[in-house]
């Protein structure tokens, strides 16, 4: 089974905090990606990966930034957390493009 | 950019009958389709998908039709049951992968006993 791993399901930053979320996935895909997920909104894709050090946008990377030094890891980055990123983060891999396999999810609270 | 459209917000419907769900997308390139299951406070998960090339598809209870030139797609669930209780979101790519999907806002469907 492809294992997607979000290393903290639940967080409390206050604003103005540098916040990290790691992602890490067992099963040697090339392709990451980092979504929003908010009630009304769907899933909203922040930024993806589809090799080593590659980065491309998505829909919404304002106040974003991601990083991908190995191929299992994907880190997304919030420089200075605000309030409106309060929010639930999914990590996301694939290899052939079809199917993304998704994270638990990290719920991140910005106070 | 592309542009999802999902109704309804929310379905209820009896154990047993059909349920319907559909998404219209502006992109007239867009040309791969899924559909996504999450369960409540678990992780989304594919269901099934189609491809512009293919008008319909089936995968037992679930199938989806692509109307590409009204653009629009939809999903049926027949003889639903209670384990179909879930939200559900369309997505599209122009793609033809799932490398930049845009999804719709999500139905959730409540299948009641």
């Amino acid at each position: 089974d492809v294992k997607v791993t979000q290393s903290s399901r639940y967080l409390v930053k206050r604003t103005g905090e540098k916040v990290f979320l790691e992602c890490v996935q067992d099963m040697d895909h090339e392709n990451m990606f980092w979504y929003r997920q908010d009630p009304g909104l769907g899933l909203r894709l922040i930024y993806f990966s589809y090799d080593v050090k590659m980065k491309e946008k998505g829909d919404i990377p304002e106040g974003y930034s991601v990083s991908r030094e190995k191929k299992e890891r994907f880190s997304l980055i919030l420089e200075s957390a605000s309030t409106n990123q309060t929010s639930m983060y999914l990590c996301a891999s694939s290899s052939s493009w079809r199917e993304l396999f998704f994270g638990e999810g990290s719920r991140l609270t910005v106070l | 950019g592309e542009n999802v459209e999902q109704h309804p917000s929310t379905l209820s419907v009896q154990e047993g009958d059909s349920a319907v769900i559909k998404c219209t997308y502006s992109d007239s390139a867009s040309n791969y389709f899924p559909w996504y299951k999450q369960e409540l406070g678990k992780r989304p998960q594919l269901i099934i998908d189609i491809r512009s090339n293919v008008g319909e598809k089936k995968d037992q209870r679930i199938a989806v039709t692509l109307n590409k030139t009204a653009k629009h797609f939809s999903l049926h669930i027949t003889e639903t049951q209670p384990e179909d209780s879930a939200v559900y979101f369309c997505a599209a790519s122009n793609t033809g992968t799932a490398s930049k999907l845009t999804f719709g806002t999500g139905t959730r469907l409540q299948v009641t006993l």
